[in-house]
């Protein structure tokens, strides 16, 4: 198995822009997690799925975030519009129930 | 909302020294794990523990959860720099399953060679 894919690697956008982040999870795995890492807050979890249905998105900072699992085989987070705040790397993770996550390589994002 | 803090913040020893990074937390989980993160990628899962009191060992890492699953401890004996990353621990609030993990504050390891 080639592991959590994420895209694209690094993304630099202009403030105001909007910006998808993509994410191919495991294969038979029903858990999606989306985390966002930054020196200052560490790990944040920002909301996660189970068997492709939302199940919390308390972590979602606001409403410019949004974030689908349209099948089991892929997910997307969309900032719109972005803010220089939202600088940091997003990381996907899957897992299956009872079992530790594999976190993706993450999308390093960077907003000027 | 569960908190993990994770001491030292910044560790920096020498290659061949035993050191020890702690995991402590004021509420109960029903397990913990412990992740490895290097620059540029995401953390690897090192060892999960769910039983109160339980021990793992991997190889020279030895990993200790509370007897009340409120903490952790990861040992690691004659560091070699292979070890140097981030340690994050991570705690799961739910006895249902997976569900959400809180990670903690992490802590960074470097190996002097």
């Amino acid at each position: 198995d080639a592991g959590v894919i994420q895209s694209p690697r690094h993304e630099v956008t202009e403030m105001g822009q909007e910006v998808t982040l993509r994410c191919k999870p495991i294969s038979g795995h029903d858990y999606l997690f989306w985390y966002r890492q930054t020196m200052m807050r560490g790990l944040e979890l920002l909301i996660y799925f189970n068997n492709n249905v939302p199940i919390d998105d308390s972590g979602m900072p606001e409403d410019r975030f949004s974030a689908k699992m349209p099948n089991a085989s892929f997910s997307t987070l969309k900032i719109q519009p972005s803010e220089p705040r939202d600088s940091a790397v997003y990381f996907c993770a899957s897992s299956l129930f009872l079992y530790g996550y594999t976190f993706g390589s993450g999308t390093r994002l960077t907003v000027v | 909302t569960q908190l993990l803090e994770q001491s030292p913040q910044f560790l920096s020893i020498q290659e061949g020294e035993n050191l020890t990074v702690y995991c402590n937390s004021s509420s109960v989980f029903s397990s913990l794990q412990w992740y490895r993160q290097e620059p540029g990628e995401g953390p690897v899962l090192l060892v999960t523990v769910v039983t109160g009191g339980e021990v793992k060992k991997l190889k020279r890492l030895t990993f200790q959860f509370g007897d009340a699953r409120k903490d952790s401890s990861l040992h690691i004996t004659a560091a070699q720099p292979g070890d140097t990353g981030l340690y994050l621990c991570a705690g799961a609030a739910s006895n249902f399953g997976n569900e959400k993990l809180t990670f903690g504050t992490g802590t960074r390891l470097t190996i002097i060679p």
